[in-house]
Order: structure tokens, then C-alpha cells, then sequence
């Protein structure tokens, strides 16, 4: 079965700072990756999605990377804002998963707090 | 643009009442579906649609129903509540199943059951 699990669990930085959040999964036989924002209280909001083929997504000062082979990605925040504050999760569409890229797994999320 | 949309926001049951969470979206999305987010345990996959009238079970779906009888709506029914089924839950919806597509997520609702 399709793990997904997100290290740190939590990260605390200060303003200004370049940050990796790391995301690793058990199966490489998936559809795509993505990686979505969850503020307190509400719901998720997408960030990046990354086909299966692709190596990496870029938006603004987000990027995403994806080593389907090692199982891994990782989401590249520059130049972090205490906006950024909120829990980022990790889900992968696993092939074996229904059938439809629309099913994820996802991770527990790492919180980030970024520090004035 | 409303997007998804999920009633109530927050609600108190008994162990043993039923009652449905309401899911509507306005995007005319084929693909919708269910989480339910615990502490500890990340999202899981309760039940997804594909598109109106077709319906499939995801990774916990006992004790849950639900139907696609519109595009729009996509409610998940709670048979006879347990305290186990105390969650967040969300629906997702994108525009395509076949094809990667961003999901758009409702904010949820607070569910307890005592």
C-alpha cells in the first residue's frame, strides 16, 4: 500500500529564510504529485501538481521537484514570508488507487511558522 | 465564484442519528469526492464520483453513503453515527478524472459525535 510521509513535521524559521519541505512515497507507480497549503480552520488550496513525466513545477517563489525513481519530492520556498505560516501537504495519485488521477494519498503535512 | 461549497460548518451528533453533509460546486467539475481528516492520520478517501450517476468507494467507506445525481452536488450521508466517524471532512472537486487538474477543496465540515 502507498505511503506518503512528509519530514519535518514542523519547522520554525525566521523571515527571509530559503526553506525545503521533503516528501517521500513507498510507491513509484503513480500519476502525479501535488503539493497543497491548508491554513488553520480551512480547507486545502493547490500549490503545484506534477505529472508523473515531469521533474519539476515552478509558481513564483514556490518550486517543486519530483524524483519518481527514489520516491521523493521536495517544495522549495524562497525568500519565506510569515504569510507562508500554514501546513503544507504532499499527495501523491497512485495508479493502483480506483483508477482516477483525481484519488490521493496524502501525507501528514509539515507546519511551517515563519517568524517575523 | 463560490467554488466548493459544504453545509453545515459545524455540527454535534448522538451516536445513532444519520445526516448528510451537503457538497455543491459551481465549476462544472466532472470529478468529486470525500476526506475525512483526523488528527495523526493525514486525509483518507472516503468515496469519489466521476461523474453524475457514477459513484466509488475510496480507502474508508463503511459507514458512509453517497450518490451523484447532479453535477453539482455530491452529499455524503452518515447512516447511524459513531463516535469513531468524529472528523473534519472535506470535498474536492476538479474538472477532469482522466487528466491531472488542480482539486478544489471546500473548507470543510467540523463533525462530533458523542
Amino acid at each position: 500500500k502507498q505511503e506518503v510521509t512528509q519530514i519535518p513535521a514542523a519547522l520554525s524559521v525566521p523571515e527571509g529564510e530559503n526553506l525545503v519541505l521533503n516528501c517521500s512515497f513507498t510507491d513509484s507507480a503513480i500519476y502525479n504529485l501535488q503539493w497543497f497549503r491548508q491554513d488553520p480552520g480551512k480547507g486545502l488550496t493547490s500549490l503545484l501538481l506534477i505529472q508523473s513525466s515531469q521533474r519539476e513545477q515552478t509558481s513564483g517563489r514556490l518550486n517543486a521537484s519530483l524524483d519518481k525513481s527514489s520516491g521523493r519530492s521536495t517544495l522549495y520556498i524562497a525568500a519565506s514570508q510569515p504569510g507562508d505560516s500554514a501546513t503544507y501537504l504532499c499527495a501523491v495519485g497512485p495508479m493502483n488507487y480506483g483508477g482516477s488521477q483525481g484519488n490521493l494519498i496524502f501525507g501528514k503535512g509539515t507546519k511551517l511558522s515563519v517568524k517575523p | 465564484n463560490a467554488g466548493v461549497t459544504q453545509t453545515p460548518k459545524f455540527q454535534v451528533l448522538k451516536t445513532g442519528q444519520s445526516m448528510t453533509l451537503q457538497c455543491a460546486q459551481d465549476m462544472n467539475h466532472e470529478y468529486m469526492s470525500w476526506y475525512r481528516q483526523d488528527p495523526g492520520m493525514g486525509l483518507r478517501l472516503i468515496h469519489y464520483s466521476v461523474g453524475a450517476g457514477i459513484t466509488d468507494q475510496g480507502e474508508v467507506p463503511n459507514g458512509y453513503n453517497v450518490s451523484r445525481s447532479t453535477t453539482e452536488d455530491f452529499p455524503l450521508r452518515l447512516l447511524s453515527a459513531a463516535p469513531s466517524q468524529t472528523s473534519v471532512y472535506f470535498c474536492a472537486s476538479s474538472y477532469s478524472s482522466s487528466e491531472l487538474q488542480p482539486q478544489h477543496f471546500g473548507d470543510g465540515t467540523r463533525l462530533s459525535i458523542l
